[in-house]
C-alpha cells in the first residue's frame, strides 16, 4: 500500500530553537497534505492544509507564522516550529493525499516532539 | 460543542466480550465516516468506513444513523491485540477531505 515516511520520529530540543518535520509520499503524488498536532489523551488536531505550490490553509488558532508549511512538490511537505516553547511539545502527525484517489487519506508514523 | 464527540472510556472487558461504541457528529453536512484506531503515540489506521446501510467486517460492525448524526462500532469476541483507542471519524464538508477526529474511545481487553 501507498507509504508516508515522516521524520524525524523523536526530536527533543531547547526551548526558542526551531525544529523541521518533513512528510515525504513515497510512492505516489500528494497534491494535498494535512498536518495534525496530537496532546496527550487528546483527539489529533487540524493544524493546517498543504497544498503543492500555493500557501497553506491554517485551522482557526494555529499561528502561520509559528508553523511554517512549505509544500514544495508533489511528494514533500515540511513543518518548522519555530522558537519551540514547552508548550509546543506533542505528537505531530502528516497525512497524504493521493492524486489518483481522493478519497484516501494515508498517515506518516508522527513525530514526537518534546521541548526542554 | 466539539465536532464529533465520543466516551473516553476507558472500556475494561475480558477477552471474547462484545464491547460497542458511541459517536455523536454536529455537523448534519458531514459526507463521510469512519473508524480509526490508534495505538500508543503511533499512527491512526483505518478500520473501517461507515455507512448507513451498516457494514460488517470480520469481529467489526459500524453503523450510522444521519437522522440521530450517530455512529457506532461493534466488537465481538474481543482479543488482547483489540486493546487501543478506537476514534470516531468524519469528513468536513467541502471536497477537501480534512478528517475531524473525536478524541478517542480506550478499549482495554484482558486475558
Amino acid at each position: 500500500g501507498a507509504v508516508v515516511s515522516q521524520h524525524p520520529s523523536r526530536v527533543i530540543c531547547k526551548s526558542g530553537t526551531s525544529v523541521k518535520i518533513e512528510c515525504r509520499s513515497l510512492d505516489f503524488q500528494a497534491t494535498t497534505m494535512f498536518w495534525y498536532r496530537q496532546f496527550p489523551k487528546q483527539s489529533l488536531m487540524l493544524m493546517a492544509t498543504s497544498n503543492e505550490g500555493s500557501k497553506a490553509t491554517y485551522e482557526q488558532g494555529v499561528e502561520k507564522d509559528k508553523f511554517l508549511i512549505n509544500h514544495a512538490s508533489l511528494t514533500l511537505s515540511t513543518l518548522t516550529v519555530t522558537s519551540a516553547h514547552p508548550e509546543d511539545s506533542s505528537f505531530y502527525i502528516c497525512s497524504a493525499r493521493p492524486l489518483a484517489m481522493v478519497a484516501k487519506l494515508f498517515f506518516g508514523s508522527g513525530t514526537q516532539l518534546s521541548v526542554l | 460543542r466539539k465536532e464529533v464527540e465520543q466516551d473516553p472510556g476507558p472500556f475494561n472487558v475480558p477477552e471474547g466480550a462484545t464491547v460497542a461504541f458511541n459517536c455523536t457528529y454536529s455537523n448534519s453536512a458531514s459526507q463521510s465516516f469512519f473508524w480509526y484506531r490508534q495505538d500508543c503515540r503511533k499512527e491512526p489506521k483505518l478500520l473501517m468506513s461507515v455507512y448507513s446501510s451498516g457494514n460488517e467486517d470480520g469481529r467489526f460492525t459500524a453503523q450510522l444513523n444521519r437522522a440521530s448524526q450517530y455512529i457506532s462500532l461493534l466488537i465481538r469476541d474481543s482479543k488482547l491485540s483489540d486493546s487501543a483507542t478506537y476514534l470516531c471519524v468524519v469528513t468536513g464538508m467541502d471536497s477537501s477531505y480534512k478528517l475531524i477526529f473525536g478524541s478517542g474511545t480506550r478499549l482495554l481487553v484482558r486475558p
